[in-house]
């Protein structure tokens, strides 16, 4: 089946430093991959996505490669902003007629001034 | 204006009773979703609205049943409250088939069942 699995949270970092969220997939075909971002209080809301194999997502200085060699997807910042914290969501997209995304469990990034 | 709205934002209830949460969605999507959050974060959908027809059920008990009367609005209907439903709620939206295939959720909407 289809299942996305994400590196186990919380993540504490002091600004400025280097952020990765580890996610993989496993999935029949070739899903298109996403990641969100949920904001506390607030629904989840698109940060990045990558329709194909070897595309590069990127949006608000965050960066995620499709690697369909090692059916992965992380997350990357080379710079975290205090702003940056919340829980991120990685997702893929399953093909076929009923449409719908699968998320990983999320991963809760705190970053401290 | 606001893109997905849902009414009400809490809901604090008792165990046995019955409640509903509304979505609307101002996008014109032809798509609408439920999803819920535990408290843990994990986020599963429950349901999905295509033009109206249910296109998935992910095998939620009968005592919820979505309804849909037109496209721009999805709610869901809880029957016979239990404490596990306790979770936040959300409502998204989408227009399948579109080439730049994104769904735009809700604020949610936190249940506590007491």
């Amino acid at each position: 089946g289809n299942s996305v699995t994400q590196m186990e949270g919380p993540v504490t970092l002091s600004e400025e430093a280097f952020l990765t969220i580890n996610c993989t997939y496993t999935a029949t075909g070739y899903p298109s991959l996403f990641w969100y971002v949920q904001y506390p209080g607030e629904g989840l809301q698109l940060l990045l996505k990558a329709t194909k194999a070897d595309d590069k997502g990127s949006n608000k200085g965050f960066e995620a490669t499709y690697r369909k060699e090692t059916t992965s997807f992380h997350l990357e910042k080379g710079s975290v902003q205090v702003s940056d914290s919340a829980v991120y969501f990685c997702a893929l997209r399953t093909q076929g007629g009923s449409e719908k995304l699968v998320f990983g469990k999320g991963t809760k990034l705190t970053v401290n001034p | 204006d606001t893109a997905v709205s849902q009414t009400p934002k809490y809901l604090v209830t008792q165990m046995g009773n019955d409640k509903s949460i509304k979505c609307e969605q101002n996008l014109g999507h032809d798509t609408m979703y439920w999803y819920k959050q535990d408290s843990k974060k994990f986020l599963k959908i429950m349901f999905s609205y295509n033009n109206k027809e249910l296109i998935i059920n992910e095998t939620v008990p009968n005592r919820f049943s979505p309804k849909s009367p037109d496209k721009a609005h999805l709610n869901l209907h809880i029957n016979s409250l239990e404490l596990g439903d306790s979770a936040v709620y959300f409502c998204a939206s989408s227009q399948v088939g579109g080439s730049l295939y994104e769904q735009y959720f809700g604020p949610g909407t936190r249940l506590t069942v007491t």
